[in-house]
């Protein structure tokens, strides 16, 4: 079946670390991979999607890749803030489970100043 | 455009006791859903609906009920509250089943005594 595995959290960092969160996922022929962000005490918001292989999502500094061959999609940023606290989620959608979201459980980022 | 709007934002029930969660969109979005988020269990689907008067189960809709009466409205209902329902509840729309970025609703925390 469908799966979305991520690294637990909670990751801790320095503002202007480099941030990698790992996803992986399990899905029958070419799903489409999001990441979502959830703010502390508020709901959750498309941060960026891939599409097909070897599309790079991106927005607001964050970067992730959709590597087919080894079923990843690892969410980056360069330099992260203290506003990028939050709670981040790797999720799927595949024609075969008709495009229901597939979500991972979710990694806390918590950035120090 | 308010976008998705969930009322109330927290609510304290007794065992027993029944109440409707409250979910709106102004998207005119054919397809709305409601998700719980637990602690280490991620966002779990309780139901879905694809367009007024269609509704259907997610992975845990036991002890909840649906209607969709209208485009606008999706309404969560607890029948009889148990302690295992302590969670926070998210409505979320999109433009169809099939569409790929979902919007949602800030959320309404629940705690079941």
């Amino acid at each position: 079946g469908n799966s979305v595995t991520q690294m637990e959290g909670p990751v801790t960092l320095s503002e202007e670390a480099f941030l990698t969160i790992n996803c992986t996922y399990t899905a029958t022929g070419y799903p489409s991979l999001f990441w979502y962000v959830q703010y502390p005490g508020e709901g959750l918001q498309l941060l960026l999607k891939a599409t097909k292989a070897d599309d790079k999502g991106s927005n607001k500094g964050f970067e992730a890749t959709y590597r087919k061959e080894t079923t990843s999609f690892h969410l980056e940023k360069g330099s992260v803030q203290v506003s990028d606290s939050a709670v981040y989620f790797c999720a799927l959608t595949n024609a075969g489970n008709n495009r229901k979201l597939i979500w991972g459980l979710g990694t806390s980022l918590a950035v120090n100043p | 455009n308010a976008g998705v709007t969930q009322t109330p934002k927290f609510q304290v029930l007794k065992t027993g006791q029944s109440m409707t969660l409250q979910c709106a969109q102004d998207m005119n979005h054919e397809y709305m859903s409601w998700y719980r988020q637990d602690p280490g269990m991620g966002l779990r689907l309780i139901h879905y609906s694809v367009g007024a008067g269609i509704t259907d189960q997610g992975e845990v809709p036991n002890g909840y009920n649906v209607s969709r009466s209208t485009t606008e409205d999706f309404p969560l209902r607890l029948l009889s509250a148990a302690p295992s329902q302590t969670s926070v509840y998210f409505c979320a729309s999109s433009y169809s089943a099939s569409a790929e970025t979902q919007y949602f609703g800030p959320g309404t925390r629940l705690l079941v005594l």
